[in-house]
């Protein structure tokens, strides 16, 4: 069966400090894979996704960026953080109709 | 633009009876699909179910049902039976278009279900 991880579940950071999230999913091989960001009651807003190794579409202009190195690796940065980054990270692959979503990682920036 | 609306920021429903939550959404593709994904508090987004909008049979898993009304643009979620359980965020959400999977949201219903 398919999994999806995230990694870390929470994060505290200082404001202009880098960042580094990562989602890698098991058990599908080419899937397609978004990041997503959810804002305190919010929905979720798209930020990036990825059809296939080095391809990355980005939805936000903002000061993140995101990269696919590996079929299953999805990985969201920035080099200096602002406080209105925080919010929760959500990692979701898709193949065929349904999208899954990672357990997500809560950034605060302080 | 596509874009879904959810009306309700809460909703309340007492143990076992029914409770519809309302989506509506405003696309201009033909082709498309219409999720529900339910956010507990712990935070993750679990997939209820899918409507496409070719279906022509509404879309039914266990006690979710999706009341699919194309003429109106509508996507009400139908949770029969409800259980303590089932209070949480409800999401309703859209892809449109062809080749692509991206997802849009709406803003989310907070259900609460009391004994």
């Amino acid at each position: 069966s398919q999994t999806i991880h995230q990694w870390p579940a929470t994060l505290v950071q200082p404001v202009g400090s880098p960042l580094s999230l990562e989602c890698t999913v098991e058990g599908t091989s080419n899937p397609n894979l978004y990041w997503y960001r959810q804002a305190a009651g919010r929905g979720l807003q798209l930020l990036f996704y990825s059809v296939g190794i080095g391809q990355i579409s980005s939805e936000v202009p903002q000061n993140l960026s995101a990269s696919r190195p590996q079929d299953r690796q999805f990985i969201l940065s920035s080099k200096k953080l602002l406080l209105s980054d925080s919010g929760f990270y959500l990692c979701a692959w898709s193949v065929g109709n349904e999208q899954f979503f990672g357990p997500g990682t809560r950034l605060t920036v302080l | 633009a596509q874009k879904i609306t959810q009306t309700q920021p809460g909703m309340f429903v007492q143990e076992k009876e029914a409770v519809t939550l309302d989506c509506t959404y405003d696309t201009s593709d033909q082709s498309y699909g219409l999720f529900w994904y339910k956010q507990p508090s712990s935070g993750e987004m679990i997939f209820l179910i899918y409507q496409g909008s070719y279906d022509e049979q509404n879309a039914t898993e266990g006690r979710y049902s999706l009341n699919f009304q194309k003429a109106r643009k509508s996507a009400n979620l139908v949770i029969s039976a409800s259980q303590l359980g089932d209070s949480a965020m409800y999401f309703c959400a859209m892809r449109g278009g062809y080749n692509t999977d991206k997802l849009i949201f709406g803003t989310g219903t907070r259900l609460q279900v009391f004994p």
